[in-house]
């Protein structure tokens, strides 16, 4: 079993729909979370970070980590074609030098 | 200013040849690292550099790969005798500072220790 485990999708949804992104993990030594953006032949972009449990809001974006369940998730509203990418999940145990992947979700947002 | 930067793009060999990637990371940017993304996965640790030194090199997947930053700047990841399992992209990344804990900020802007990663090299060995 891996460590993080992320649904690969893809995942197509329309122009202004709710988004919803998830990973699960196994080692609950895991502190720190992010979400990263990798469009088509680039590199991935760091997106939403959050440390231990809660939610964290940018934007469009909402960040939420329940480690209880080993479980975080997140939220793109209103979502653009341009949002269209894949969307990688990665968790850290200590200084951000030990980061774990999820294998991405690619999201379509059709207009 | 300009970000990390990868070359070449694009790479085709055939196996068993022997293959050299470049890594350029951003200016003054104390830690390197070099991840393998596999087609549809997320990207894989393989090294890391603290400066010229390399501190942890457990991802390397077998003795045929080796990475060097002689001078603690660039970076260049050789594979040896290439193999078609060989085949993906090679990410890397840096970042300005070494280690500590993240902050607990919120912002989308984070950690002090962020990883800023280049576009890859695409590595296809027929």
């Amino acid at each position: 079993q891996k460590e993080v485990e992320q649904d690969p999708g893809p995942l197509s949804v329309p122009e202004g729909a709710i988004v919803s992104l998830n990973c699960t993990y196994s080692n609950s030594a895991f502190q720190y979370f992010m979400w990263y953006r990798q469009y088509s032949r680039k590199g991935p972009e760091l997106l939403m970070y959050t440390y231990s449990s809660g939610n964290k809001e940018d934007g469009r974006f909402t960040a939420q980590v329940d480690k209880s369940s080993k479980y975080i998730s997140l939220f793109i509203r209103d979502s653009q074609p341009s949002d269209s990418a894949t969307y990688l999940c990665a968790m850290s145990y200590y200084n951000n030098n030990d980061m774990r992947f999820g294998a991405g979700t690619r999201l379509t947002v059709k207009p | 200013g300009a970000g990390v930067s990868q070359s070449p793009r694009y790479k085709v060999a055939k196996r068993g040849q022997d293959v050299a990637l470049r890594c350029d990371p951003i200016s003054g940017h104390v830690s390197l690292f070099w991840y393998q993304q596999a087609l549809g996965q997320g990207p894989e640790f393989l090294t890391y550099f603290q400066n010229e030194a390399q501190l942890d090199k457990s991802g390397l997947p077998s003795d045929r790969f080796f990475a060097e930053r002689p001078e603690g700047s660039v970076s260049t990841l050789k594979i040896q005798r290439t193999q078609q399992e060989d085949s993906a992209v090679y990410l890397c990344a840096s970042s300005l500072v070494t280690s500590g804990g993240l902050q607990t900020s919120g912002r989308v802007r984070g950690p002090h220790n962020e990883q800023f990663f280049g576009p890859g090299t695409r590595l296809t060995v027929l």
